[in-house]
């Protein structure tokens, strides 16, 4: 186990709905990255955070948004849910920003 | 444009075989290059992680090398066992803007059978 936590592990979502979506941290960690992975595909990065504050962003679109909190946990918040968002979403905990990152078990979204 | 690539796409082996998985990658500035194992379903897990100086470096029956100028890597698979079945995924990073971006290749499917 790498002590990164993500919930819920399955989530059945209808277009057009918000979801938000939790990971803690390995203790320690300050840094948290959120992929998504598309069936058969690699992860692809959504954003990071850095000690609270967004520190990169892949290509999302802003209905794509995250917090982090001051105990490092994380959570993705993804609005207008669309059929496309399907994938398995995952959540990476790293102690600073250049270091090796541990992922969770992931989420896996369906969006029907 | 930063990528990795990774072959073959997918591979079945018979349990006890060796097997040697590859990784290009066009990523620059290179930081550090980590090949992670990935059942399915679930998070990635990682196997090894190496910088620019390192050429090898193993963990248990897993040896991953390093070749820094042909941005070429491999992960060998020794004595393979059937819970090595997984997707195997080469991961590179590049320092930007003071923090790591991390590119995932597509990753290579292995099924070890009987």
């Amino acid at each position: 186990e790498t002590g990164v936590t993500q919930s819920p592990t399955h989530l059945i979502k209808t277009r057009g709905q918000q979801v938000t979506l939790r990971c803690s941290s390995q203790s320690g960690h300050n840094t948290v990255s959120w992929y998504q992975q598309a069936l058969g595909q690699g992860p692809q990065f959504i954003f990071q955070y850095y000690r609270e504050e967004e520190n990169g962003r892949g290509n999302f679109p802003p209905r794509f948004s995250g917090l982090q909190f001051p105990n490092y946990s994380s959570e993705l918040n993804v609005n207008a849910l669309e059929l496309d968002d399907s994938a398995l979403y995952l959540c990476a905990s790293s102690s600073q920003v250049v270091t090796e990152a541990f992922f969770g078990q992931g989420t896996r979204l369906t969006v029907v | 444009k930063n990528q990795v690539e990774q072959s073959p796409q997918s591979l079945i082996i018979l349990e006890g075989k060796n097997c040697t998985l590859q990784c290009n990658y066009t990523v620059s500035p290179f930081s550090n290059l980590r090949w992670y194992k990935q059942d399915t379903g679930r998070g990635p897990v990682s196997l090894t992680i190496m910088t620019f100086s390192e050429n090898t470096k193993s963990n248990g029956r897993y040896t991953a090398t390093l070749d820094a100028d042909t941005k070429q890597s491999s992960l060998h698979i020794t004595a393979s066992q059937l819970s090595d079945s997984a997707s195997y995924i080469c991961v590179v990073s590049r320092n930007s803007g003071g923090y790591q971006k991390v590119t995932f290749g597509t990753g290579t499917k292995l099924q070890v059978i009987p």
